[in-house]
């Protein structure tokens, strides 16, 4: 069964503080690995599209990475505008066209 | 980048009830998909949205409590019949685009059910 886990569920970060959100599945046939930011009554909005392993992608502070296993969302010197839910979905040739979200990390970069 | 306009975007309804939520789009997409995103979750898909065929339902979502509607390629409604509590939720709506790989999200209806 296709799975998606992210961790750590919640993440409270010093301003300027570095880190990483991680994104592990476990699917058959992965044809896209998505991070998502959402803020509080939003949307979530598209940050990135990962499709192989050893991919990168790169947006102002964040960075996500791509193995076999997982994917890591890494945050260089956060500001209290980074501050949202970051979200992991998976698209497999399971899901056709639909997507399978994880729970998502709250992250809070405080000043 | 592609717009998706949804409404209303927040709603307190009595039980027993029923809601529609409207989603524009503001370009063509062949599929729209509507999801439920409860509290302190993470978002479930209820259903995809073809134009000019029925919508194709997820397990545990059936057509008497969700129908959809999609009458042209820019637009969908969902309506959320006969409400109960349980039925308080963040309902999205979402299309894909050419050349952007990710879906774009509308802003969310939150519904309350009292």
């Amino acid at each position: 069964e296709d799975q998606v886990t992210q961790s750590p569920e919640a993440l409270r970060l010093q301003e300027g503080e570095s880190s990483s959100l991680n994104c592990s599945y476990t699917v058959s046939g992965l044809r896209g690995l998505f991070w998502y930011r959402q803020d509080p009554g939003k949307g979530p909005e598209f940050l990135f599209t990962l499709y192989s392993a050893g991919e990168e992608k790169e947006k102002e502070r964040l960075k996500a990475t791509l193995t076999k296993k997982e994917s890591f969302l890494h945050i260089t010197a956060p500001k209290p505008e980074d501050s949202a839910t970051y979200l992991c979905a998976v698209r497999t040739t399971n899901t056709g066209n639909q997507f399978y979200f994880g729970t998502g990390t709250s992250l809070t970069v405080i000043p | 980048s592609a717009v998706i306009s949804q409404k209303p975007s927040r709603d307190i309804c009595q039980r027993g009830t029923s809601l529609t939520i409207q989603c524009q789009v503001d370009s063509q997409v062949t599929m729209m998909f509507w999801y439920r995103q409860q509290p302190g979750q993470s978002l479930t898909l209820i259903a995809t949205a073809n134009q000019g065929s029925e919508a194709t339902y997820e397990s545990g979502f059936v057509i008497d409590k969700f129908p959809i509607s999609r009458p042209n390629l820019t637009f969908s409604t969902l309506t959320v019949s006969n409400m109960s509590p349980e039925d308080s939720s963040i309902y999205l709506c979402s299309a894909t685009f050419a050349g952007g790989g990710g879906y774009t999200f509308g802003s969310g209806t939150r519904l309350t059910v009292v």
